[in-house]
């Protein structure tokens, strides 16, 4: 089946750095990716939307200098959060489908902000 | 865009009994729905999806209703095991497309030996 892979699965930085999260389609193209963001107990909330070769898509009240995103390859889509704030930690989920449905999830990042 | 609404948020059972879960659904151009299982620290795992075509979809132990008019399906879990337990989360791609998805609240499923 199709699989993404998602890495780091944990990482801790300091306030004001930034942290780069990697998705990738391991058998598979994905013209989209989409990135997530889940607070403790809550449900999955959409970012934004990562299409290669061009801008990201991004929902209402996300900030796209904030969630830095990067679709370079049919396999790769990166998301940067800039100048980090212990608000923003959280568990970021990337997912890619290699047709119309059958959306499958990375594995997540906890990302914590001292 | 769509609202997906899920019910209920908490469901304790005894090892071997059933678990259902519901979700309801607000856009009807709405024509796939998934549901995932998500353990601890991992990220979403899709374990069964329905395409409006269909009414009932079965796999072994996991199976999935749609009421395409009353706009809501359930995901049915027989003989429930310890290795159920988690989070469960419905969900439905907004304007009869499949390029994101909204998800429901979640439904924490606790299987008790």
């Amino acid at each position: 089946g199709a699989v993404v892979s998602q890495h780091p699965s944990r990482v801790i930085c300091k306030s004001g750095t930034s942290v780069k999260i990697e998705c990738r389609s391991l058998d598979f193209q994905a013209t989209t990716m989409f990135w997530y963001r889940q607070f403790p107990k809550k449900s999955l909330m959409l970012m934004a939307t990562s299409n290669e070769g061009s801008k990201a898509t991004y929902e209402q009240g996300v900030e796209k200098d904030k969630f830095l995103i990067n679709h370079a390859s049919l396999t790769l889509s990166t998301l940067t959060v800039t100048s980090a704030h212990p608000e923003d930690s959280s568990f970021y989920i990337c997912s890619a489908s290699p047709g119309t449905y059958g959306y499958t999830f990375g594995s997540g990042t906890r990302l914590t902000v001292v | 865009g769509e609202n997906v609404e899920q019910h209920p948020s908490t469901l304790s059972v005894q090892e071997g009994d059933s678990a259902v879960i519901k979700c309801t659904y607000s856009d009807s151009a709405s024509n796939y729905f998934p549901w995932y299982k998500q353990e601890l620290g991992k990220g979403p795992q899709l374990i069964i999806d329905i395409r409006s075509n269909v009414g009932e979809k079965k796999d072994q132990r996991i199976a999935v209703t749609l009421n395409k008019t009353a706009k809501h399906f359930s995901l049915h879990i027989t003989e429930t095991q310890p290795e159920d337990s988690a989070v469960y989360f419905c969900a439905a791609p907004p304007r009869g497309g499949a390029n994101n998805l909204f998800f429901g609240t979640g439904t924490r499923l606790t299987v008790i030996p």
